[in-house]
């Protein structure tokens, strides 16, 4: 049982690149969220769906594209990289029901845009 | 918008001190959990405390819940080096619109000194 696990864990782009981050867990979850952690501002929301095909805008969603194709896969995109996109990027899951809103996440993934 | 303040947001001690943080809001929560997150990995629940009053204890940890479940506070006595990390406090709505997402605090740094 790897929980959630998120691919790449670095990566290094170019302004303008484009690239895209994989979440996958296998919990059978339904709920997932992509955030991204900067000093001194916390974890913040991007994103999140709540069901295979669905996706939400959080907090901070401008520059980022979602896709939640298969329950345990859910994708984020980055169209065209911005230096203010340096961060670290979180995926999560939780149950829909009895686990009073906890969540579990994956290890990271460490995004530098130069 | 529901925040949540951590105080203080760093914290360096010697082993075996004790210390103390806090987490508080002018809003109510159905629950509350605090998660720690150490460097290059991601947040891992600690607890979730659900009723006013509550307290919960995990080993040297203990966790309080508010009795207007708008706040909570995380005591450890006898810090080790092994508590070192970032503490995060997270609120969960009530149902309703939000009620997906947890309302992340900004967290607490403890460094614990050998």
């Amino acid at each position: 049982n790897a929980g959630v696990t998120q691919t790449p864990k670095f990566r290094v782009l170019k302004t303008g690149q484009s690239m895209t981050l994989l979440c996958a867990q296998d919990m059978n979850h339904e709920y997932m969220y992509w955030y991204r952690q900067d000093p001194g501002m916390g974890l913040r929301l991007i994103h999140y769906s709540v069901g295979e095909g669905t996706t939400a805008k959080g907090e901070v969603p401008d520059g980022y594209n979602v896709s939640r194709l298969k329950k345990q896969n859910f994708l984020l995109g980055l169209e065209s990289a911005a230096p203010s996109q340096t961060s670290v990027y979180f995926c999560a899951s939780r149950q829909t029901s009895g686990s009073f809103y906890e969540q579990y996440f994956g290890p990271g993934t460490r995004l530098t845009v130069t | 918008t529901q925040l949540l303040e951590q105080s203080p947001q760093f914290l360096s001690i010697q082993e075996g001190e004790n210390l103390t943080v806090y987490c508080n809001s002018s809003s109510v929560f159905s629950s509350l959990q605090w998660y720690r997150q150490e460097p290059g990995e991601g947040p891992v629940l600690l607890v979730t405390v659900v009723t006013g009053g509550e307290v919960k204890k995990l080993k040297r940890l203990t966790f309080q819940f508010g009795d207007a479940r708008k706040d909570s506070s995380l005591h450890i006595t006898a810090a080790q080096p092994g508590d070192t990390g970032l503490y995060l406090c997270a609120g969960a709505p009530y149902s309703g619109a939000g009620s997906y997402q947890l309302t992340f605090g900004k967290g607490t740094k403890l460094s614990v000194i050998p």
